[in-house]
């Protein structure tokens, strides 16, 4: 069975400084897809960045990008320019890519709070 | 387009009892997949559905069911209600084809079991 392992549930940034979220995850698929989720307080699950496990090159989107290790089984997400509206529960998540299925396994979640 | 409905947003039940919740996806999604969410086991998969079938299941009892209609639409059920199913229910919607596409999450329905 696969699992995500989010190893910090907490962290603090100040605002426009840089902050890094670790997870590791354990799977013996060789194809599948890793996200990152964050969930504002009280508001929907948005989908920040997704990395497909056959591709090299990191992910990127914006100020969000993803340090990706596929023989380390590691997906860290880095927010550059934290923002106040980067504060909310970060999930890191998995997919396996066959057989049509959308299950996706979570992480416990990382909480981090933006610091004016 | 219109995002991922659930109603209702808040429940109330107390133990024993039985409850639906509903999940309408994006028009034109045919995959509707539902999760639990708790403080002490984080976001859990319960099932996907696929036109009308269900096409995964996560490890649940069977007292948690759920069905798919024409329109996609999605109803989750659960029966004999326990304290600890008290959680938020978050249902996604994605396209449903075969490789992988973006799923998108409604808001959740959160129940509360007394």
């Amino acid at each position: 069975a696969q699992t995500v392992t989010q190893s910090q549930p907490e962290m603090s940034v100040q605002e426009a400084e840089t902050v890094t979220l670790s997870c590791t995850y354990d799977t013996s698929e060789s194809d599948y897809y890793l996200f990152w989720y964050k969930q504002p307080p009280s508001r929907q699950m948005i989908l920040v960045i997704r990395q497909e496990a056959y591709k090299q090159q990191n992910a990127t989107e914006n100020r969000f990008s993803v340090n990706f290790q596929k023989a380390a089984k590691s997906f860290s997400l880095k927010i550059s320019d934290s923002q106040l509206g980067d504060a909310a529960m970060y999930f890191c998540a998995y997919a396996y890519s066959g057989a049509g299925s959308y299950q996706l396994t979570f992480g416990k979640g990382t909480k981090l709070s933006v610091i004016p | 387009k219109a995002g991922v409905t659930q109603t209702p947003r808040y429940l109330i039940k107390t133990r024993g009892q039985q409850v639906t919740l509903s999940c309408s996806p994006i028009s034109g999604h045919r995959s509707v997949s539902w999760y639990q969410q708790t403080p002490g086991q984080g976001l859990q998969f319960l099932f996907e559905y696929f036109s009308e079938t269900q096409r995964n299941k996560g490890n649940f009892p069977g007292r948690f069911s759920g069905r798919q209609f024409s329109n996609s639409r999605s109803e989750m059920n659960v029966s004999t209600l326990e304290l600890g199913d008290s959680a938020l229910y978050l249902c996604a919607s994605s396209s449903g084809t075969y490789s992988y596409n973006e799923q998108f999450f409604g808001p959740g329905t959160r129940l509360t079991v007394l």
